[in-house]
Protein backbone atom coordinates (compact mmCIF):
# COMPACT_ATOMS: atom_id res chain seq x y z
CA UNK A 1 0.00 0.00 0.00
CA UNK A 2 1.20 3.35 -0.61
CA UNK A 3 2.49 5.62 2.49
CA UNK A 4 1.81 9.02 4.08
CA UNK A 5 2.37 11.56 1.44
CA UNK A 6 3.74 14.69 2.48
CA UNK A 7 4.66 17.91 1.00
CA UNK A 8 6.83 20.06 0.38
CA UNK A 9 9.83 17.86 2.22
CA UNK A 10 11.85 21.25 2.50
CA UNK A 11 10.40 24.72 3.06
CA UNK A 12 12.80 27.76 3.54
CA UNK A 13 10.62 31.48 4.83
CA UNK A 14 11.59 34.15 6.62
CA UNK A 15 9.85 35.04 9.88
CA UNK A 16 6.59 36.39 9.83
CA UNK A 17 5.90 34.58 6.74
CA UNK A 18 3.12 31.90 6.20
CA UNK A 19 3.61 28.18 5.35
CA UNK A 20 1.33 25.41 4.55
CA UNK A 21 2.14 21.98 4.47
CA UNK A 22 -0.04 19.12 2.98
CA UNK A 23 -0.78 15.57 4.18
CA UNK A 24 -2.36 12.58 2.27
CA UNK A 25 -2.83 9.73 4.62
CA UNK A 26 -2.88 5.74 3.63
CA UNK A 27 -5.93 5.47 2.33
CA UNK A 28 -8.65 4.21 4.28
CA UNK A 29 -7.06 5.41 7.76
CA UNK A 30 -9.43 7.27 9.49
CA UNK A 31 -7.12 9.06 12.08
CA UNK A 32 -4.29 11.58 11.26
CA UNK A 33 -1.83 13.03 12.95
CA UNK A 34 0.50 16.26 12.79
CA UNK A 35 3.74 15.80 14.96
CA UNK A 36 6.22 18.70 15.45
CA UNK A 37 9.77 17.41 15.39
CA UNK A 38 12.78 20.22 16.74
CA UNK A 39 16.08 19.42 16.04
CA UNK A 40 17.30 16.85 18.79
CA UNK A 41 14.09 16.35 20.33
CA UNK A 42 11.29 13.51 19.95
CA UNK A 43 8.00 14.06 17.77
CA UNK A 44 5.47 16.30 20.12
CA UNK A 45 1.56 15.91 18.83
CA UNK A 46 0.07 19.20 17.52
CA UNK A 47 -3.50 17.70 16.33
CA UNK A 48 -5.14 14.45 15.67
CA UNK A 49 -8.01 14.20 13.69
CA UNK A 50 -10.96 11.50 13.71
CA UNK A 51 -12.65 11.39 10.15
CA UNK A 52 -12.87 15.65 9.90
CA UNK A 53 -13.30 16.10 13.67
CA UNK A 54 -10.68 17.25 15.96
CA UNK A 55 -9.88 14.57 18.34
CA UNK A 56 -7.01 16.75 20.53
CA UNK A 57 -5.22 20.25 19.60
CA UNK A 58 -4.30 20.85 22.91
CA UNK A 59 -0.59 21.30 22.32
CA UNK A 60 -1.10 23.74 18.82
CA UNK A 61 -0.61 27.15 19.45
CA UNK A 62 -3.33 28.41 18.07
CA UNK A 63 -2.44 32.19 17.93
CA UNK A 64 -0.32 31.04 14.41
CA UNK A 65 -0.98 27.35 13.92
CA UNK A 66 -4.08 26.13 12.11
CA UNK A 67 -5.01 22.56 10.30
CA UNK A 68 -7.97 21.06 8.63
CA UNK A 69 -8.85 17.92 7.09
CA UNK A 70 -11.42 18.62 4.44
CA UNK A 71 -13.71 15.85 3.68
CA UNK A 72 -11.61 13.16 6.21
CA UNK A 73 -8.99 12.43 3.95
CA UNK A 74 -6.03 15.54 2.85
CA UNK A 75 -4.79 17.98 5.67
CA UNK A 76 -3.32 20.85 5.80
CA UNK A 77 -1.25 22.43 8.65
CA UNK A 78 -0.98 26.35 8.43
CA UNK A 79 1.44 28.23 10.41
CA UNK A 80 0.99 31.99 10.01
CA UNK A 81 3.29 34.23 11.13
CA UNK A 82 6.23 31.99 11.43
CA UNK A 83 8.93 32.41 13.97
CA UNK A 84 12.27 31.05 14.36
CA UNK A 85 11.46 28.53 16.85
CA UNK A 86 8.72 27.30 14.52
CA UNK A 87 11.82 25.63 12.51
CA UNK A 88 11.19 22.19 12.91
CA UNK A 89 10.10 18.78 10.98
CA UNK A 90 6.50 18.55 10.48
CA UNK A 91 5.56 14.79 10.52
CA UNK A 92 1.62 13.68 9.50
CA UNK A 93 0.99 10.55 10.30
CA UNK A 94 -2.35 8.30 10.13
CA UNK A 95 -3.89 4.79 11.52
CA UNK A 96 -6.33 2.38 11.30
CA UNK A 97 -8.67 2.34 14.34
CA UNK A 98 -8.12 -1.30 15.89
CA UNK A 99 -11.14 -2.11 18.30
CA UNK A 100 -12.44 1.56 18.16
CA UNK A 101 -11.01 4.66 17.39
CA UNK A 102 -9.70 5.03 20.86
CA UNK A 103 -7.99 2.15 21.07
CA UNK A 104 -4.03 2.45 22.13
CA UNK A 105 -3.46 0.13 19.76
CA UNK A 106 -2.99 2.05 16.97
CA UNK A 107 0.40 1.52 14.96
CA UNK A 108 0.95 5.19 13.96
CA UNK A 109 2.44 5.38 9.72
CA UNK A 110 4.18 8.25 9.31
CA UNK A 111 5.34 10.30 6.24
CA UNK A 112 8.77 11.72 5.68
CA UNK A 113 8.18 14.61 7.10
CA UNK A 114 8.52 18.69 6.14
CA UNK A 115 11.20 20.43 7.44
CA UNK A 116 10.89 24.33 7.63
CA UNK A 117 13.57 26.38 8.21
CA UNK A 118 12.68 29.75 9.35
CA UNK A 119 15.36 33.14 9.11
CA UNK B 1 1.02 12.87 32.74
CA UNK B 2 2.80 10.34 30.83
CA UNK B 3 6.30 10.69 30.55
CA UNK B 4 8.89 8.85 28.64
CA UNK B 5 12.78 8.87 29.36
CA UNK B 6 15.44 7.58 26.91
CA UNK B 7 18.61 8.64 29.28
CA UNK B 8 21.27 7.80 26.77
CA UNK B 9 21.34 10.53 24.08
CA UNK B 10 24.03 9.07 21.83
CA UNK B 11 25.67 5.50 21.99
CA UNK B 12 28.32 4.58 19.45
CA UNK B 13 29.55 0.89 18.88
CA UNK B 14 31.65 -0.98 16.44
CA UNK B 15 29.87 -3.06 14.10
CA UNK B 16 29.11 -6.80 15.55
CA UNK B 17 29.09 -5.40 18.98
CA UNK B 18 25.94 -6.09 20.65
CA UNK B 19 23.73 -2.87 22.13
CA UNK B 20 20.74 -1.88 24.16
CA UNK B 21 18.71 0.90 24.17
CA UNK B 22 17.08 1.91 27.48
CA UNK B 23 13.62 3.49 28.02
CA UNK B 24 11.72 4.24 31.09
CA UNK B 25 8.08 5.58 31.07
CA UNK B 26 5.58 6.40 33.87
CA UNK B 27 1.90 6.16 33.88
CA UNK B 28 -1.00 6.49 35.57
CA UNK B 29 -2.79 3.73 33.68
CA UNK B 30 -3.04 0.35 33.93
CA UNK B 31 -3.92 0.14 30.35
CA UNK B 32 -0.85 1.45 27.79
CA UNK B 33 1.10 0.28 24.70
CA UNK B 34 4.73 1.11 24.92
CA UNK B 35 6.04 1.34 20.97
CA UNK B 36 9.93 1.47 19.25
CA UNK B 37 10.44 3.30 16.29
CA UNK B 38 13.57 3.59 14.41
CA UNK B 39 14.11 7.09 12.33
CA UNK B 40 16.67 6.50 10.15
CA UNK B 41 18.69 9.28 8.06
CA UNK B 42 15.57 9.56 5.58
CA UNK B 43 13.68 11.34 8.40
CA UNK B 44 10.74 8.67 8.47
CA UNK B 45 9.25 7.21 11.61
CA UNK B 46 9.40 3.50 11.04
CA UNK B 47 7.25 1.13 13.34
CA UNK B 48 9.52 -1.60 15.11
CA UNK B 49 7.49 -2.70 17.84
CA UNK B 50 3.80 -3.00 20.39
CA UNK B 51 3.49 -4.18 23.28
CA UNK B 52 0.45 -3.68 25.93
CA UNK B 53 0.12 -3.50 29.58
CA UNK B 54 -0.55 -6.56 30.14
CA UNK B 55 1.69 -8.28 28.01
CA UNK B 56 5.46 -8.75 29.71
CA UNK B 57 6.26 -11.36 27.57
CA UNK B 58 9.82 -10.53 26.17
CA UNK B 59 9.64 -10.52 22.37
CA UNK B 60 12.47 -11.85 19.76
CA UNK B 61 12.81 -10.74 15.87
CA UNK B 62 15.64 -11.79 14.05
CA UNK B 63 18.44 -9.48 15.77
CA UNK B 64 16.20 -7.46 17.60
CA UNK B 65 14.63 -8.48 20.97
CA UNK B 66 12.60 -6.23 23.72
CA UNK B 67 12.61 -6.33 27.86
CA UNK B 68 9.23 -5.12 29.41
CA UNK B 69 9.28 -5.06 33.08
CA UNK B 70 6.68 -3.30 34.40
CA UNK B 71 8.36 -3.61 37.97
CA UNK B 72 10.54 -1.14 37.09
CA UNK B 73 8.77 0.67 34.11
CA UNK B 74 11.28 0.25 31.41
CA UNK B 75 11.36 -1.36 28.10
CA UNK B 76 14.33 -2.03 26.93
CA UNK B 77 15.87 -2.48 23.48
CA UNK B 78 18.54 -5.00 22.37
CA UNK B 79 20.16 -4.85 18.77
CA UNK B 80 22.78 -8.43 18.92
CA UNK B 81 25.49 -8.49 16.53
CA UNK B 82 24.75 -4.90 15.27
CA UNK B 83 25.03 -3.60 11.56
CA UNK B 84 25.91 -0.35 9.79
CA UNK B 85 22.22 -0.25 8.67
CA UNK B 86 21.11 -0.05 12.34
CA UNK B 87 22.48 3.33 12.52
CA UNK B 88 19.57 5.59 13.39
CA UNK B 89 17.88 7.13 15.72
CA UNK B 90 15.55 5.18 17.88
CA UNK B 91 12.24 6.70 20.34
CA UNK B 92 10.91 5.21 22.69
CA UNK B 93 7.02 5.64 23.02
CA UNK B 94 3.81 5.65 25.52
CA UNK B 95 0.43 5.30 24.43
CA UNK B 96 -2.45 6.17 26.78
CA UNK B 97 -5.98 6.17 25.65
CA UNK B 98 -5.31 8.29 22.52
CA UNK B 99 -2.15 10.14 23.17
CA UNK B 100 1.06 8.46 21.83
CA UNK B 101 4.63 10.25 23.78
CA UNK B 102 7.87 9.82 22.89
CA UNK B 103 11.11 10.08 24.03
CA UNK B 104 13.79 12.33 23.18
CA UNK B 105 15.46 9.53 21.45
CA UNK B 106 18.77 8.08 21.10
CA UNK B 107 21.14 8.36 18.25
CA UNK B 108 22.63 5.49 17.68
CA UNK B 109 25.96 4.75 15.37
CA UNK B 110 27.46 1.72 14.47
CA UNK B 111 31.05 2.28 13.16
CA UNK B 112 32.65 -0.10 10.91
Amino acid sequence: EAGVAQSPRYKIIEKRQSVAFWCNPISGHATLYWYQQILGQGPKLLIQFQNNGVVDDSQLPKDRFSAERLKGVDSTLKIQPAKLEDSAVYLCASSKPLGGYSSGANVLTFGAGSRLTVL
Amino acid sequence: AQKVTQAQTEISVVEKEDVTLDCVYETRDTTYYLFWYKQPPSGELVFLIRRNSFDEQNEISGRYSWNFQKSTSSFNFTITASQVVDSAVYFCALREAQKLVFGQGTRLTINP
